[in-house]
């Protein structure tokens, strides 16, 4: 089965650029869809086919996709992006990342 | 405006059943790919099971032969029926609408916890 690789957590300064990774065999043929899930909160939607954002979603948040790692950008970091970030792909169903802790400092 | 309202969490027994509901609003179930995902205390997002519009359904091995996916077409509902749970089952379980085309969760509900324990 398919697998997604992320770091376990990704520290950012306060208004400095995060960029949270995700690992997969060849994932740049796959479409790649980004999650955020704040604490007690359902995951929402930020980022889907690699980089396209939601009408709701700020313009800081942006994604790229190639080869064998896709990346979710986050520019001048808030404190509110603080959240556990999650990355997806379907194969033959859905397929998650482990889930990336992202701090502000 | 598209919404997911769950209900039907709780604390069951090992090997007990339990089934889940979630209402969806602002758009219709049986024309949507819709999905069960769990997430497990701490832990990361799981996926469980998805229903096609045709009704075919696909399950993750974890849960395969214990759990089944239906939907009410006249109350715009989707049931998840869980049976012979196991303590590994314990989890917030979140139904969520599939983007069909690019396969993606584009509407979550809010999540109901199912605790598993004697």
């Amino acid at each position: 089965s398919y697998e997604l690789t992320q770091p376990l957590s990704v520290s950012v300064a306060l208004g400095q650029t995060a960029r949270i990774t995700c690992g997969g065999n060849n994932i740049g043929s796959q479409n790649v869809h980004w999650y955020q899930q704040k604490p007690g909160q359902a995951p929402v939607m930020v980022i889907y086919r690699d980089n396209n954002r939601p009408s709701r979603i700020p313009e800081r948040f942006s994604g790229s996709n190639s080869g064998n790692t896709a990346t979710l950008t986050i520019n001048r970091a808030q404190a509110g992006d603080e959240a556990d970030y999650y990355c997806q792909v379907w194969d033959s169903s859905a397929v998650f990342g482990g889930g990336t802790k992202l701090t502000v400092l | 405006e598209v919404q997911l309202v769950q209900s039907g969490g709780g604390l069951i027994q090992p090997g007990g059943s339990l089934r889940l509901s979630c209402a969806a609003s602002g758009f219709t179930v049986s024309t949507n790919y819709m999905s069960w995902v769990r997430q497990a205390p701490g832990k990361g997002l799981e996926w469980v099971s998805v229903i096609y519009t045709a009704g075919d359904t696909s399950f993750a091995d974890s849960v395969k032969g214990r759990f089944t996916v239906s939907r009410d077409n006249s109350k715009n509902t989707l049931f998840l029926q869980m049976n012979s749970l196991r303590a590994e089952d314990t989890a917030v379980y979140y139904c969520a609408r599939i983007q069909d085309t690019f396969n993606y969760f584009d509407y979550w509900g809010q999540g109901t916890l199912v605790t598993v324990s004697s």
